[in-house]
């Protein structure tokens, strides 16, 4: 089955500065590439997704890009806020099928 | 449109007993997945619904199990809980049908003593 590993397990950035997460998956037949922001207590929340067409998506501060060929996937976020502390989660799953493989999260920490 | 409810919010149950988990998706998702979050297991899934049937089985024991309603309402059944089953448990609808975003519920926390 898919196996999904993320690095680095915690990230401490100064505010303002950008952070980078980043996945690689095994399973070739993934072809979507979806990450959540888990604030404390709360639910995940889809921030961003990318599909295996595509090889970059932006949204305002946040990116992410995606290498086929070398099977994994980035979070950019820039110019770093306080409210982006959280645990962030990359996910992998294959076309028409619900089932999400997740890493392991990883704990960002803004320092103002 | 409302978003993914899930009840109760907290469950305090004993080891051997059963518990029903409730998800109600989003208005129009057909599709009703549900995950297992520990701190020592991270994000596991358990299974999927869609129009009522199971499309897609994680790889837990026969002891939780699901259905899905007409409405797309959906329930997880665990039986005989055990410690380790104690976790939040994650609820995700999304249309069903080649639209792959999964939007959460807030999730059952489910406490087993």
């Amino acid at each position: 089955g898919e196996n999904v590993e993320q690095h680095p397990s915690t990230l401490s950035v100064q505010e303002g500065d950008s952070a980078v997460i980043k996945c690689t998956y095994s399973d070739s037949a993934s072809n979507y590439f979806p990450w959540y922001k888990q604030e404390l207590g709360k639910r995940p929340q889809l921030i961003i997704d990318i599909r295996s067409n595509v090889g970059e998506k932006k949204d305002q501060r946040i990116a992410v890009t995606l290498n086929k060929t070398a099977k994994h996937f980035s979070l950019h976020i820039t110019e770093t806020q306080p409210e982006d502390s959280a645990v962030y989660f990359c996910a992998a799953s294959r076309s028409g099928n619900e089932k999400l493989t997740f890493g392991t999260g990883t704990r960002l920490t803004i320092i103002p | 449109k409302a978003g993914v409810t899930q009840t109760p919010r907290y469950l305090i149950k004993t080891r051997g007993q059963q518990v029903t988990l409730s998800c109600s998706p989003i208005s129009g998702h057909r599709s009703v997945s549900w995950y297992q979050q520990t701190p020592g297991q991270g994000l596991q899934f358990l299974f999927e619904y869609f129009s009522e049937t199971q499309r897609n089985k994680g790889n837990f024991p026969g002891r939780f199990s699901g259905r899905q309603f007409s409405n797309s309402r959906s329930e997880m059944n665990v039986s005989t809980l055990e410690l380790g089953d104690s976790a939040l448990y994650l609820c995700a609808s999304s249309p069903g049908t080649g639209h792959y975003e999964q939007y959460f519920g807030p999730g059952t926390r489910l406490t087993v003593t």
